[in-house]
């Protein structure tokens, strides 16, 4: 079990358009969900903390605005990258924490390109 | 703040033993997790402490000691499979979110 999916899995936009990426946890209801950026050779990047039915946590230098997150049930998150532009391209990655439980489950990640 | 320390690389040969270290600085501790990530895909869920010991996997075993807010990645009968980044992670004060060590590259040579 503890499987989570991300869509879509790559995805290449021209600069100024919004892109929504899916996360949802399969088989296991996630209490909450996180949001990640990862740069080529870098390690993963925490952008924002979600719990369902409130509003995300962003951490520092994260712009809420540009970033949408919405949790809306136990099993889903969106994560909208809004007005996109070529240095918001990146590996975007999901993952869920089971409720009760310390472990982190992963997507499979989202590749961004904006053009 | 919380910062997480990791050798950038580490090279061995199939069948070795490899041993990747870890420390942490946070301002609260409620866990030591290990993730490898190969490269192009995204992380998968290797192992967590959250008391002092060694937890043990099958090849892959990991220890912690909190006093000395240290841990290792042991991989045992190293394969070529094994060539990937692999990262430590921590829970913060809050206990809500992680932060990701810098990763270490490892790669089994033949």
């Amino acid at each position: 079990g503890a499987v989570v999916s991300q869509h879509p899995s790559w995805v290449i936009c021209k600069s100024g358009t919004s892109v929504k990426i899916e996360c949802r946890s399969l088989d296991f209801q996630a209490t909450t969900m996180f949001w990640y950026r990862q740069f080529p050779k870098q390690s993963l990047m925490l952008m924002a903390t979600s719990n369902e039915g409130s509003k995300a946590t962003y951490e520092q230098g994260v712009e809420k605005d540009k970033f949408l997150i919405n949790h809306a049930s136990l099993t889903l998150s969106t994560l909208t990258v809004t007005s996109a532009h070529p240095e918001d391209s990146s590996f975007y990655i999901c993952s869920a924490r089971r409720r009760s439980t310390d472990t982190q489950y992963f997507g499979p990640g989202t590749r961004l390109t904006v053009l | 703040g919380q910062s997480l320390e990791q050798p950038s690389e580490v090279t061995a040969v199939e069948g070795a033993i490899v041993q990747i270290n870890c420390t942490y600085q946070t301002s609260g501790f409620y866990g030591l997790s290990w993730y490898q990530q190969h490269d192009g895909g995204a992380p998968t869920f290797l192992s967590y402490n959250a008391l002092d010991g060694l937890e043990e996997t099958g090849r892959f075993s990991s220890f912690l000691s909190r006093s000395d807010s240290y841990g290792y990645l042991l991989l045992q009968e190293l394969q070529m499979k094994d060539s990937a980044s692999y990262f430590c992670a921590v829970r913060d004060n809050y206990g809500q979110n992680f932060v990701f060590g810098p990763g270490t590259r490892l790669s089994v040579l033949p």
